[in-house]
């Protein structure tokens, strides 16, 4: 069965660093996701990814984050200086249409 | 506004014993509808979905559930409880005209006991 495939599962950085949690949608998908998931807490929606540009995003995606395509495979999310409260798990999702596939997430540690 | 709400944060049951597992939603339409199960550290597995039709979904794993429109609920079953059902269960709503992106309610655990 296809998988949505996130690199690396776990990561430590530093407060102040940039870090890029990497994905691998599912080849024939056309929609391309990013959810937070802070321990204990509900799955958030971060910004969803079509057609080469964000479709859609949340208010927790703000100027520190981006997310691009670098080439027909990848689908990667940028923070671009890093903050406490952006250790959760992120987790990278993909879809042809509604109803989607999760990647099984990155954990972020920021220290 | 639109809501997504589980009211139980936990639940534990006997292994063997039937099971629910209550979502409500609050949206202008009927939306899309999924539930999805989370083992401890992994990812986010998709037990099953509703977009239209019959308003009894089955899934994976033995899981079913109803969707009552005048309700507005998505209630999850399983008529026997297994102790590898041990995990949370995340009620997901996704909004027809909302690019796809999903809205999870908070999640119910759910203990298994011998």
């Amino acid at each position: 069965e296809p998988e949505v495939t996130q690199t690396p599962s776990h990561q430590v950085t530093q407060m102040g660093q940039e870090v890029i949690l990497r994905c691998v949608p599912i080849s024939n998908h056309l929609y391309f996701y990013w959810y937070r998931q802070i321990l204990g807490q509900k799955v958030e929606f971060l910004v969803s990814f079509y057609n080469n540009e964000i479709s859609e995003k949340s208010e927790i995606f703000d100027d520190q984050f981006s997310v691009e395509r670098p080439d027909g495979s990848n689908f990667t999310l940028k923070i671009r200086s890093t903050k406490l409260e952006d250790s959760a798990m992120y987790f990278c999702a993909s879809s042809v249409g509604a109803g989607y596939t999760f990647g099984s997430g990155t954990r972020l540690t920021v220290v | 506004a639109q809501s997504v709400t589980q009211p139980d944060i936990h639940i534990t049951v006997s292994e063997g014993a039937s099971l629910e597992l209550r979502c409500n939603y609050s949206y202008g339409a009927t939306p899309y509808l999924f539930w999805y199960v989370q083992s401890p550290g992994q990812g986010l597995q998709l037990l099953l979905k509703y977009f239209s039709g019959d308003t009894l979904v089955q899934g994976i794993k033995g899981f079913e559930a109803e969707f009552k429109r005048s309700q507005s609920s998505f209630n999850l079953r399983k008529p026997s409880v297994h102790w590898s059902d041990a995990a949370e269960y995340f009620c997901a709503v996704e909004g027809k005209n909302s690019g796809y992106a999903l809205n999870f309610g908070k999640g119910t655990s759910l203990l298994v006991t011998p």
